[in-house]
This record gives structure tokens, sequence and C-alpha cells, in this order.
């Protein structure tokens, strides 16, 4: 199985600050990476599809990089609403795998 | 706007067997382009992927679960079910279903099962 590691596992910031979650792949996913966040009792909703490009209705404030092994995803001035946990998800081999998971706190 | 349901009992006994189905309203599942997954998440903890189906019937289930787990789907219902075999107390978990096209872009609204006599 791949494995997907996640870094923070968790943070604390300000409303306005810029934040980024990086992801780690174990071998090469080329471009084969979502982004998910997940409010409490809620399902994940996707935000990020194939390493960069945003999913429909998701605000232009998050973004998502990377290819091969090394993965990032920003929210580029982070509201209230975005508190959440946040999972990168590779599609590139089965099983799909996840990281564990980065969650997001405002300071 | 393709919506999913998750049934099922809320509460299992240890050896039994849990079955859930997910209820697919408002699109087809005869395209071949989704694979309808199965997902779950342990209390307090991270996703974990069961597997998927599609609609010719091919099933994926990750090697973890593999000899306990089915897959089945049934078009003129619009159902996908699952069944776990054997459970334990390590199955209590929230279970998802979901649409896997460009990404999990559809997901159910988890049903929690737990496992306990």
């Amino acid at each position: 199985d791949i494995q997907m590691t996640q870094s923070p596992s968790s943070l604390s910031a300000s409303v306005g600050d810029r934040v980024t979650i990086t992801c780690q792949a174990t071998q090469d996913i080329s471009n084969y990476l979502n982004w998910y966040q997940q409010k409490p009792g809620k399902a994940p909703k996707l935000m990020i599809y194939d390493a960069s490009n945003l999913a429909t209705g998701v605000p232009s404030r998050f973004s998502g990089s990377g290819s091969g092994t090394d993965f990032s995803f920003t929210i580029i001035s982070l509201q209230p609403e975005d508190i959440a946990t946040y999972y990168c998800q590779q599609y590139d081999n089965l099983p799909r795998t996840f990281g564990q998971g980065t969650k997001v706190e405002i300071k | 706007q393709v919506q999913l349901q998750e049934s099922g009992p809320g509460q299992v006994k240890p050896s039994q067997t849990l079955s859930l189905t997910c209820t697919v309203s408002g699109g087809s599942m005869t395209s071949d382009v989704y694979f309808w997954t199965w997902i779950r998440q342990h209390p307090g903890k991270g996703l974990e992927w069961i597997g998927y189906i599609y609609h010719g019937g091919t099933t994926f289930y990750n090697p973890s679960l593999r000899s306990r787990v089915s897959m089945s789907i049934d078009m003129s219902k619009n159902q996908v079910s699952l069944k776990l075999s054997s459970v334990t107390a390590a199955d209590t978990a929230v279970y998802y279903c979901a649409r896997e096209g460009v990404g999990l872009d559809v997901w159910g609204q988890g049903t929690t099962v737990i496992v306990s006599s």
C-alpha cells in the first residue's frame, strides 16, 4: 500500500493567515492526489482533485500543488469557517489511502 | 444532483455480519465512470478506505478487510450494499458511501455502527 504522511497533525493560526499542509507519498503517484475537508460530525468534502484543481464550489482561497511524492494544500487567508480536519488521498494505486489528517484551528 | 444515503442497523453483535445499504438518488448508477465506494472512520480517527464496486459488479477490497468484506450492486433499486462478517468492537465506526468520479465527489452523511453485545 502507498502510505500518505501529512504534516503537521494539527495547527493553530489566526484569521487571515496563510496556512499550508503538506502530504508525502511513499512512492511516485504523479498528480493522483485529492484533498478533503471534514467538519465535525459531517462527511468529508472534496476540495482539490488531481493535486491542483479546485472542486466545484470551493472558494478560490484554497489551492493545491505538487506532483510525484510531495504535495501541499494552502489556504491563502484563513477564515473561521475553514476550521476542520483536512485529509489528502492518493488514487494512483489500490487500495486508495488517506493521510492521517491535519486539524486546523483558530488561534 | 446526485445524493447518497446510507442505511442499516446501528448496532451489531460481535461475530455477526454488518449489513449496510447505500441508496443513490438523483442520478444513474449505470455509468462505468463511477466507482461506488465504502469508507469508514473509527471514533476520533482518520478515514479508512474499505473498497469499491462499479456497475458491472467488479469489486476491489482493501486487503486488510478482504477476507470479511463483500459488496454488491442492484441497479434496479439504485443501491449498493456492504457486508462485513465476523465483526468485533474494532469495526465500530461511522460508515460512509461515496462516489468516486473525479475524486470522491459525492458522499452520504454516514451511518454509525456500534459493535456490542
